[in-house]
């Protein structure tokens, strides 16, 4: 089945780095991706997407690149704020689409934004 | 996207008792999801609810312990059945639109002493 995984559990940036993270998935049949940001206390929040006929996505601060060959899509955020700490996770599926599959989520990686 | 709502948003249980959470949309929808994320960890799907059937639940996962209710297209429940410690988590629902971008409720914070 789908299995999503992500390479580090914690990543410690300076404010106003970029940062970057990563996740790694098995499933050649995923199709469609999401990035989410659960801050403590609150549901996961969806920041970007990406599906597979699409190598990047870019939003506001935030790019999502996906490389199929190598089954791995990142996150990048552009000049880190300290709201941006968070636990981030990126989410997949093999589904057909419509809406009518579930996600399955990698590990997460926790954010610290340092002063 | 839409606006979701979660009821409770915490509870402490005994073992042994059961917990209905509800999950309230501000538009309809027709697919609705239930998670768990588990202290620490990542989310894991439990179940499929679609309005008008049976939910579709994943490996791991029983309708006995986890009962669900669809009765329209704004609502579902989730019941946590004869909990025990391990059932503690945080119990998530998601709605998706045709795109299959799902959205998150803010999520049951369940703590069985």
């Amino acid at each position: 089945g789908e299995s999503v995984g992500l390479h580090l559990p914690t990543l410690s940036v300076q404010e106003g780095d970029n940062s970057i993270i990563n996740c790694a998935y098995s499933n050649s049949a995923s199709d469609y991706f999401i990035w989410y940001k659960q801050e403590s206390g609150k549901g996961p929040q969806f920041i970007i997407d990406i599906r597979s006929n699409m190598d990047k996505r870019q939003g506001q601060r935030v790019t999502v690149l996906l490389n199929k060959t190598v089954k791995h899509l990142s996150l990048q955020i552009a000049a880190t704020q300290p709201g941006d700490s968070a636990v981030y996770f990126c989410a997949g599926t093999s589904g057909s689409g419509g809406g009518a599959d579930g996600l399955t989520f990698g590990k997460g990686t926790h954010l610290i934004i340092q002063p | 996207s839409a606006v979701i709502s979660q009821k409770p948003s915490r509870d402490i249980c005994q073992r042994g008792t059961s917990l209905t959470i509800q999950c309230q949309v501000d538009s309809q929808v027709t697919m609705m999801f239930w998670y768990r994320q588990q202290p620490g960890q990542s989310l894991t799907l439990i179940a499929t609810a679609n309005q008008g059937s049976e939910a579709t639940y994943e490996s791991g996962f029983v309708i006995d312990k986890f009962p669900i209710s669809r009765p329209n297209l704004t609502f579902s429940t989730l019941t946590v059945s004869n909990m025990s410690p391990e059932d503690s988590s945080i119990y998530l629902c998601s709605v998706s639109e045709s795109t299959g971008t799902q959205y998150f409720g803010p999520g049951t914070r369940l703590l069985v002493l």
